[in-house]
């Protein structure tokens, strides 16, 4: 079993819309959770993290853990064509020494 | 501050040809990553690097190999291309926080 499970899309939506983005894991030690958004041709950039459970929100993102159901979300509200990108969850333990990242999500948000 | 700097940007290598990947910092950064990115598979841990002199290995070491006898850089060694080699390379870098700052990707393609 992978440690971390992404749906890899691709997610296409119409401008405007309310995106969800999940991801599972199976290791009940990892504390910190992260998003990270990568563009085309392009590394990936932090777009949020959240310790343990709970939300956490930032302008039209948020992101959901659900530490009892080893689930995580993002979403995005008033989905913009500039938010057309893959995203990937990442997820680490206490000592924060490795990274474990879903194999993203490519979104399409249509003008 | 130029962050992450990933060199080369792409190569083309023979299958048993050798190469490595640079990668250099200037955010005095103790943690260093290397990772690969497969289509549609997520990032995957190849060598990390805790500070000068300590190295350990990721999830898919085999076939690589890493030094890391400064700081700021973390170069990237293999020794014997071959096709299943062919990938994107990012090297990042963390500080004490959470955010993971990554380079802009080395593409190589092994034939």
């Amino acid at each position: 079993q992978k440690e971390v499970e992404q749906d890899p899309g691709p997610l296409s939506v119409p401008e405007g819309a309310i995106v969800s983005l999940n991801c599972t894991y199976s290791n009940s030690a990892f504390q910190y959770f992260m998003w990270y958004r990568q563009y085309s041709r392009k590394g990936p950039e932090l777009l949020m993290y959240t310790y343990s459970s709970g939300n956490k929100e930032d302008g039209r993102f948020t992101a959901q853990v659900d530490k009892s159901s080893k689930y995580i979300s993002l979403f995005i509200r008033d989905s913009q064509p500039s938010d057309s990108a893959t995203y990937l969850c990442a997820m680490s333990g206490r000592n924060f020494n490795k990274f474990y990242f879903g194999s993203g999500t490519k979104l399409n948000v249509k003008p | 501050n130029a962050g992450v700097t990933q060199t080369p940007k792409f190569r083309i290598l023979k299958i048993g040809q050798s190469m490595t990947l640079q990668c250099a910092q200037d955010m005095n950064h103790n943690y260093m990553y290397w990772y690969r990115q497969d289509p549609g598979m997520g990032l995957k841990l190849i060598y990390y690097s805790v500070g000068a002199g300590i190295t350990d290995k990721g999830e898919v070491p085999n076939g690589y190999n890493v030094s890391r006898s400064t700081t700021e850089d973390f170069p990237l060694r293999l020794e014997l291309a071959a096709p299943s080699q062919t990938s994107v390379y990012f090297c990042a870098t963390r500080g004490l926080g959470t955010e993971a700052f990554f380079g802009q990707g080395t593409r190589l393609t092994v034939v």
